[in-house]
């Protein structure tokens, strides 16, 4: 079955410092590939999308990711953080029918000072 | 642009009760998926709606239904509720259909059952 895998539950950056949240996805063609920020007791914002063409997006608030085919992943990059980071990171797929999107289980982000 | 509009915010309800939720999308916006979050399955696919017809569902009893307007606007309900009903259910709009599709999500139903 179609899935999106995102191996670390908690990860601990120190401020400054730089980020790699990971995520493996299992789908036989190319997903449309986002990522989302949740922060407590909120909605979910889109970070970046992943659609097709250049495999190294940009996204808000400094955030890139790479898609890379060959390893079915795409991983969300961030050259150095800041303690407003801390939140729930969640990787998604869909398709392209009307199946809605497919989250990972998510990665807690926490932020030392 | 006002973003996704879900209310009430909050709600507390017994077993057996039945709830409705509601969801206003970004204007102009005519796709309408919900979603429950949990902290033990994560963020699982409830339906979508696209013109007033349900396009797709998730793996979820029929106790789960919704509705979409012509406005576009929203309605979940859950009838019968039971204790593991207890949840976040988000309400994401996108100009067309899910699927390819850019989808912006609401703040979300906090949903008690005791």
């Amino acid at each position: 079955a179609q899935s999106v895998t995102q191996p670390d539950i908690h990860i601990t950056v120190s401020e400054g410092a730089s980020l790699e949240l990971r995520c493996n996805y299992s789908y036989g063609a190319t997903p449309y590939l986002f990522w989302y920020v949740q922060s407590p007791g909120q909605g979910l914002q889109l970070l970046l999308k992943y659609f097709s063409g250049d495999t190294l997006v940009q996204g808000i608030k400094g955030f890139e990711a790479e898609f890379k085919r060959s390893q079915s992943s795409f991983n969300l990059r961030k050259p150095s953080v800041h303690w407003s980071d801390a939140a729930e990171y969640f990787c998604a797929w869909t398709g392209g029918g009307a199946d809605g999107l497919t989250f990972g289980k998510g990665t807690h982000l926490i932020i030392q000072p | 642009k006002a973003g996704v509009t879900q209310t009430p915010r909050y709600l507390i309800k017994t077993r057996g009760q039945q709830v409705t939720l509601s969801c206003s999308p970004i204007s102009g916006h005519r796709s309408v998926s919900w979603y429950q979050q949990t902290p033990g399955q994560g963020l699982q696919f409830l339906f979508e709606y696209f013109s007033e017809t349900q396009r797709n569902k998730g793996n979820f009893p029929g106790r789960f239904s919704g509705r979409q307007f012509s406005n576009s606007r929203s309605e979940m309900n859950v009838s019968t509720l039971e204790l593991g009903d207890s949840a976040l259910y988000l309400c994401a709009s996108s100009l067309e259909t899910s699927g390819g599709g850019i989808q912006y999500f609401g703040a979300g139903t906090r949903l008690s059952v005791l």
